[in-house]
């Protein structure tokens, strides 16, 4: 079956403008994860979805960035006024539903802020 | 925040020999898991160990896990230029709940020449 997937794969934005980023999880997965990796940070949570509704938003680094999850599906990352820090790679993973730990990840969407 | 430390940050050695990649953590577990990506891009699932587990196998991949040193190490045995990719440790803190989101170490990157 089809795997996790992200798009765009490749972003080049300018600072000040808004990104919207997409992920589409493996069907059926009830948990969806936004992390990001970045040179200085490594890779770090930033949101955890349950369905449609985020339980823990704990790893958000500011609130420029948001996300919403619909149909208990498709999840969209937007980041608001980008800044050159923002650049990293977003990573997307889903997991099954609550009795499974294993997490599959997408292929991310690199962001560049110009 | 990065709970994982992995030692040693690069690795490189000739195809044939074994690889072996340490990960420490502060926190209680719940589970810890490794990870491989190529080239900076999507992570793949490569193995999870529980708390109560100290030893794991999967295929050329053995795990171990030292809850009292908290520590893990992955052995690649007879390595292949394939197996050229940075390799990342996880974990699941023991917080209950369903979350399970994932804290990442920095990584190790494994060169293996031919």
């Amino acid at each position: 079956g089809a795997g996790v997937s992200q798009s765009p794969s490749n972003k080049v934005t300018e600072k000040g403008k808004d990104v919207e980023l997409r992920c589409d999880p493996i069907s059926g997965h009830t948990a969806l994860y936004w992390y990001r990796q970045s040179l200085g940070q490594g890779l770090e949570f930033l949101i955890y979805f349950q369905g449609n509704s985020a339980p823990d938003k704990s790893g958000l680094p500011s609130d420029r960035f948001s996300a919403e999850r619909t149909g208990g599906s498709v999840s969209t990352l937007t980041i608001q006024r980008t800044q050159q820090e923002d650049s990293a790679v977003y990573l997307c993973a889903s997991r099954r539903d609550l009795n499974r730990e294993t997490q599959y990840f997408g292929p991310g969407t690199r962001l560049l802020v110009l | 925040s990065q709970q994982g430390e992995e030692d040693p940050q690069a690795l490189s050695i000739q195809e044939g020999e074994n690889a072996t990649m340490n990960c420490s953590y502060k926190t209680s577990i719940n589970n810890l898991q490794w990870y491989r990506q190529n080239s900076g891009r999507g992570l793949v699932h490569l193995i999870l160990i529980r708390s109560n587990e100290r030893e794991k196998h999967s295929g050329r991949l053995r795990v171990t896990l030292d809850t009292s040193k908290k520590s893990s190490s992955l052995l690649i045995t007879a390595s292949r230029a394939a197996d050229t990719a940075s390799y990342f440790c996880a974990t699941v803190r023991d917080s209950g709940g369903s979350n399970y989101k994932l804290t990442f170490g920095k990584g190790t990157l494994l060169t293996v020449n031919p």
